[in-house]
């Protein structure tokens, strides 16, 4: 079935350092993908998305292209602040039996450090 | 501004107990969603619905049922909890199809004891 594998983490860093959180997946054809962050003590919220090859979703500095060849979603920001403290999950669009779903990776945990 | 919300954000119940866990949506989305999230697990569909009295098994229905009887209200149902149901359970919602963003309640954690 479809999948997502994404590093691990937890990440931590310090502020305005550079961030890579990697995220590759295995689907049929070539689904939308997303970024979704998790702040402490709150619900999921949609960073950023990515709906056809090449795409490059972008929103508060962070950044993805999506790359059908390595089949990957790679989040980027240039310079991190301690308020980006949160975990990040990549998701693509499942469709099976005529559903849609989404299915997450396991999250990665950023800490940013003043 | 979407809104979901969620009727606990802290619950501890016993086992054998039967727990009730609400969701409600103020955006008129079709689609209604209930996830456990746990440590090095991310997040599991349990069940979903696309709409009303209509349901369908995620990933991890074990355990669980669901009632969909409102457009904008979707409930998650343990019959009789058990302390591997111990988690936190975030709804979502979405409208139509394809790639529509999905939001997400506060979350409940469940404890049971």
């Amino acid at each position: 079935g479809d999948s997502v594998t994404q590093m691990e983490g937890p990440v931590t860093l310090s502020e305005e350092a550079f961030l890579t959180i990697n995220c590759t997946y295995t689907a049929t054809g070539y689904p939308s993908l997303f970024w979704y962050v998790q702040y402490p003590g709150e619900g999921l919220q949609l960073l950023l998305k990515a709906t056809k090859a090449d795409d490059k979703g972008s929103n508060k500095g962070f950044e993805a292209t999506y790359r059908k060849e390595t089949t990957s979603f790679h989040l980027e920001k240039g310079s991190v602040q301690v308020s980006d403290s949160a975990v990040y999950f990549c998701a693509l669009i499942s469709v099976r039996g005529g559903s849609e779903k989404l299915v997450f990776g396991k999250g990665t945990k950023l800490t940013v450090n003043p | 501004d979407v809104k979901v919300t969620q009727s606990s954000r802290y619950l501890v119940k016993r086992t054998g107990e039967k727990v009730f866990l609400e969701c409600v949506q103020d955006m008129d989305h079709e689609n209604m969603f209930w996830y456990r999230q746990d440590p090095g697990l991310g997040l599991r569909l349990i069940y979903f619905s696309y709409d009303v009295k209509m349901k369908e098994k995620g990933d991890i229905p074990e355990g669980y049922s669901v009632s969909r009887e409102k457009k904008e209200r979707f409930s998650l149902i343990l019959e009789s909890a058990s302390t591997n149901q111990t988690s936190m359970y975030l709804c979502a919602s979405s409208f139509g199809t394809g790639a529509n963003t999905q939001y997400f309640g506060p979350g409940t954690r469940l404890t049971v004891l």
